[in-house]
């Protein structure tokens, strides 16, 4: 199965910092990656599908690029609300897989 | 909008069985893919099974496979998780997931999931 390993596993930052979240995979999946945001208590929350294409009603401040083996989630600025896991996943080959996820806390 | 709303989760000994339900509305059922996805309180996300909208196409994760069985049922809007021969590894939260389309396997609705707690 592929692995997909997210860093760092946690990214302590202030509002309006830069986030940079990376996961790259055991081996290319093209540009079939996603990237989830989980808050506390809450389900998933789909961001990005195919790298890099943002959800209807993701903010701009979010956004996916990579492709192959390396991936990168920015937000310019981060708000209250964005202090969150976050999951990479891809579908490029079955199982299905995720990262372990990067928690962006607040610093 | 979407709604997903699982049940029948539960605490079950090692070895038993259980059967999860999850009832969708808000979309049409039938032309969308589904999955189950689990999640140990804490812990990070693990994909378990998938099927498509037709439910002729079907995958499981190895942890799972020859013990759970996905189903569904199009004309009662409702994905099914028959699990079996159930061990503590499997105690999770476990998550009704639609998806984009009728097979990008990606997730773009979850439900707020159903607990299993496998222990004697």
């Amino acid at each position: 199965e592929i692995v997909l390993t997210q860093s760092p596993a946690t990214l302590s930052l202030s509002p309006g910092d830069r986030a940079t979240l990376s996961c790259r995979a055991s081996q290319s999946v093209g540009g079939f990656l996603a990237w989830y945001q989980q808050r506390p208590g809450r389900a998933p929350r789909l961001l990005f599908f195919d790298s890099s294409i943002r959800v209807t009603g993701i903010p701009a401040r979010f956004s996916g690029s990579g492709t192959g083996t390396d991936f990168t989630l920015t937000i310019s600025s981060l708000e209250p609300e964005d202090f969150a896991v976050y999951y990479c996943q891809q579908r490029s080959k079955w199982p299905l897989t995720f990262g372990g996820g990067t928690k962006v806390e607040i610093k | 909008e979407v709604h997903l709303v699982e049940s029948g989760g539960g605490l079950v000994q090692p070895g038993r069985s259980l059967r999860l339900s999850c009832a969708a509305s808000g979309f049409i059922f039938d032309e969308y893919a589904m999955h189950w996805v689990r999640q140990v309180p804490g812990k990070g996300l693990e994909w378990v099974s998938g099927i498509s909208w037709k439910g002729n196409d079907i995958d499981y994760a190895d942890s799972v496979k020859d013990r759970f069985t996905i189903s569904r049922d199009n004309a009662k809007n409702s994905l099914y998780l028959q699990m079996d021969s159930l061990r503590p590894e499997d105690t999770a939260l476990y998550y009704c997931v639609k998806d984009r389309g009728a097979g990008y396997a990606y997730g773009d609705s979850w439900g707020q999931g159903t607990q299993v707690t496998v222990s004697s």
